[in-house]
């Protein structure tokens, strides 16, 4: 059973759609993650939701929105999709969020999203 | 600005012939630091977490040390399965939160 998973794997659309990028965590976790690694391997943080609550928002387009229904789920949307935005994206989650202490962090397998 | 640095970029191995990778980091405060493996086409898979300089932690062929700068991972007689991305990272405040900042990793190559 994955503790992480992302949907789809695979993502191939055009410049200027909009598309949605799905995540579960059944590791019953309090804070979720998106992360983007570039063409580069540069893994790089993008958002974090504790709870459902917007924690971690990094300097990335207004194009794309994170939503969390649930503290087991955590959703981006990208609208308006262009060719920078292909990469491959990453969820994870982990336990806690306080600085203080361990925040270990379990990935998905990854979506690869590719804009034509 | 925390940071993350590793090297080499890559690092070719015979079996059986051990090495070191480096992660060099400059963060306000260490709350923590990771290595991650990755294999293509997945994601990060936790290895270790270290917390304090002189700190150690094995797990089969590897083990991490910590110092006030850097980390490195040691690998002893490497098989052709321990090919792989490694990725190290440190635990820094964000907002109102804390997240991993990564290094751009080592891509580990073991031939038979």
């Amino acid at each position: 059973d994955t503790a992480v998973s992302q949907t789809p794997k695979y993502l191939v659309t055009q410049m200027g759609n909009d598309k949605s990028i799905k995540c579960e965590q059944n590791l019953g976790h309090d804070t979720m993650y998106w992360y983007k690694q570039d063409s580069k391997k540069f893994l790089k943080i993008m958002f974090s939701y504790n709870n459902k609550e917007l924690i971690i928002n990094e300097t990335v387009p207004n194009r794309f929105s994170p939503k969390s229904p649930d503290k087991a789920h955590l959703n981006l949307h990208i609208n308006s999709l262009e060719l920078g935005d292909s990469a491959v994206y990453f969820c994870a989650s982990s336990q806690v969020r306080d600085p203080g202490t361990e925040n270990i962090q379990y990935f998905g397998a990854g979506t690869r999203l590719s804009v034509l | 600005e925390d940071q993350v640095t590793q090297s080499p970029e890559a690092l070719r191995l015979q079996e059986g012939e051990s090495s070191s990778l480096n992660c060099s980091y400059t963060v306000s405060g260490l709350r923590g630091l990771f290595w991650y493996r990755q294999d293509p086409g997945k994601g990060p898979e936790f290895l270790f977490t270290l917390y304090s300089a002189g700190e150690e932690k094995e797990k089969e062929r590897l083990k991490a040390t910590l110092t006030k700068k850097e980390s490195f991972l040691h690998i002893t007689a490497p098989k052709p399965e321990d090919s792989a991305t490694y990725l190290c990272a440190v635990q820094a405040r964000h907002g109102a939160g804390t997240a991993l900042i990564f290094g751009k990793g080592t891509t580990l190559s073991v031939s038979s």
